[in-house]
């Protein structure tokens, strides 16, 4: 199975400021056939399911606003919040589905300092 | 709009079974395949397993292997999940999902779609 780690479990981030969580996945998921990373974001809020904010590592889902952007490659990737505003507050999730069984990172918690 | 629309929660006794529905309404069904996931209390995300309608294929966690199962009812537009053997750690909610590619048989995709989830309670 493909572990996934992210970074930090939880983080404090004023609002404004740019908030950047981690995922390091214990082997790569770029698939060399068609250059993809083979990873999600996802965020969820309290009490509702995930919801799909980044896919293939960088690709933004349509309707996320653009302060989210994914970022990396191979083993190492990075979501970033430009401007962290009060309705991001949430865990963030990373996924990687390039082999099942498709695993997910522990989560990182994310709240307004 | 495509919707996933799960059944109701449900205490069950440990070592009976549960069987969770997931209904897609306003879109294509069998142009992609669906997973389970769960979420125990507290806890994070993690895959159970998978289906293509359009084959009937399914994919399981060695976890879960021998007691998923999975099935799609296309006249119906439903995805099933059924756990056997119950065990108090299986509380959690279950949530349905849809996967946004599919290469040849294979699923290749992120989540995309979620249902609202299925609390499932294992106790005596």
């Amino acid at each position: 199975d493909i572990v996934m780690t992210q970074s930090p479990d939880s983080l404090a981030v004023s609002l404004g400021e740019r908030a950047t969580i981690n995922c390091k996945s214990g082997q790569t998921i770029l698939y060399s056939s068609d250059n993809k990373n083979y990873l999600a974001w996802y965020q969820q809020k309290s009490g509702q399911p995930p919801k799909l904010l980044i896919h293939w590592a960088s690709t933004r889902e349509s309707g996320v606003p653009d302060r989210f952007s994914g970022s990396g490659s191979g083993t190492d990737f990075t979501l970033t919040i430009s401007s962290l505003q009060a309705e991001d507050v949430a865990v963030y999730y990373c996924q990687q589905y390039y082999s099942t069984p498709y695993t997910f990172g522990q989560g990182t918690m994310l709240e307004i300092k | 709009q495509v919707q996933l629309v799960q059944s109701g929660a449900g205490v069950k006794k440990p070592g009976s079974s549960v069987k969770v529905s997931c209904k897609a309404s306003g879109g294509t069904f069998n142009s992609y395949p669906f997973s389970w996931v769960r979420q125990a209390p507290g806890q994070g995300l993690e895959w159970v397993g998978g289906i293509i309608p359009m084959f009937g294929t399914t994919n399981y966690a060695q976890k879960f292997q021998g007691r998923v199962t999975i099935i799609a009812d296309e006249s119906t537009s439903t995805v099933y999940m059924e756990l056997s053997s119950l065990k108090y750690e299986d509380t959690a909610v279950y949530y349905c999902a849809r996967v946004n590619g599919l290469v040849m048989i294979i699923p290749v995709g992120a989540f995309d779609l979620w249902g609202q989830g299925t609390m499932v309670t294992v106790s005596a």
